[in-house]
């Protein structure tokens, strides 16, 4: 199986800050990642995929990027609503693997 | 507007079955691949099943022997079937679609809670 690593765990930031959450996976994925939102009592959804393609609707401040083993999620000015769970995910190959999260509060 | 729907879960004890539905609507179910995806109490998302158009389906490991899915055109619908059930199995349950462009999960149902107790 093929494990990803997200960090950090957690983290604390102010509205308009900048965040980066990372995402390691065990071996090459090319760009085959995804990243969701999961807010409280709800079902996760889907921000971007294939490593970098936002998915319409999404907002802009919102940008994925790396390939291989390395990836990351960036929200470029965090707002109140962004505050939820964010998970990457990889399809490189089956059983399809989650990071662990990384909850993201203000 | 692509939706799905899953139903079944409950309280159930440890050795118990159970046999969650997932109800599409709005899209041509014929044409994707439809998985299972769970997730424990306070926990993260762990992938558990996929079932393809053409029947195939895939098992994580956890729950390969004591699992089955299938899928019944005429209602659109995707059934878990799930046997033997432990404690670990205790989760949200959420059917997820993948998009026919991208291996990513862009339709999730609302979800169903499975719990394992006695």
């Amino acid at each position: 199986d093929i494990q990803l690593t997200q960090s950090p765990s957690s983290l604390s930031a102010a509205v308009g800050d900048r965040v980066t959450i990372t995402c390691q996976a065990g071996q090459d994925i090319s760009n085959y990642l995804n990243w969701y939102q999961q807010k409280p009592g709800k079902a996760p959804k889907l921000l971007i995929s294939d490593a970098s393609n936002l998915k319409s609707g999404v907002p802009s401040r919102f940008r994925g990027s790396g390939s291989k083993t390395d990836f990351s999620l960036t929200i470029t000015s965090l707002q109140p609503e962004d505050i939820a769970t964010y998970y990457c995910q990889q399809f490189e190959n089956l059983p399809w693997t989650f990071g662990q999260g990384t909850k993201v509060e203000i | 507007e692509a939706e799905l729907v899953e139903s079944g879960g409950r309280l159930e004890p440890p050795g118990g079955s159970l046999r969650l539905s997932c109800a599409a609507s709005g899209f041509t179910f014929s044409l994707y691949d439809i998985h299972w995806v769970r997730q424990s109490p306070g926990k993260g998302l762990e992938w558990v099943s996929v079932v393809e158009p053409s029947g195939d389906a895939y098992f994580a490991a956890s729950v390969k022997g004591r699992f089955t899915i299938s899928r019944e055109k005429a209602k659109k619908s995707v059934y878990l079937q799930m046997n033997n059930l432990t404690a670990g199995d205790t989760a949200m349950y959420y059917c997820a679609r993948v998009s026919q462009f991208v291996g990513a999960f862009d339709v999730w149902g609302q979800g169903t809670m499975v719990t394992v107790s006695s």
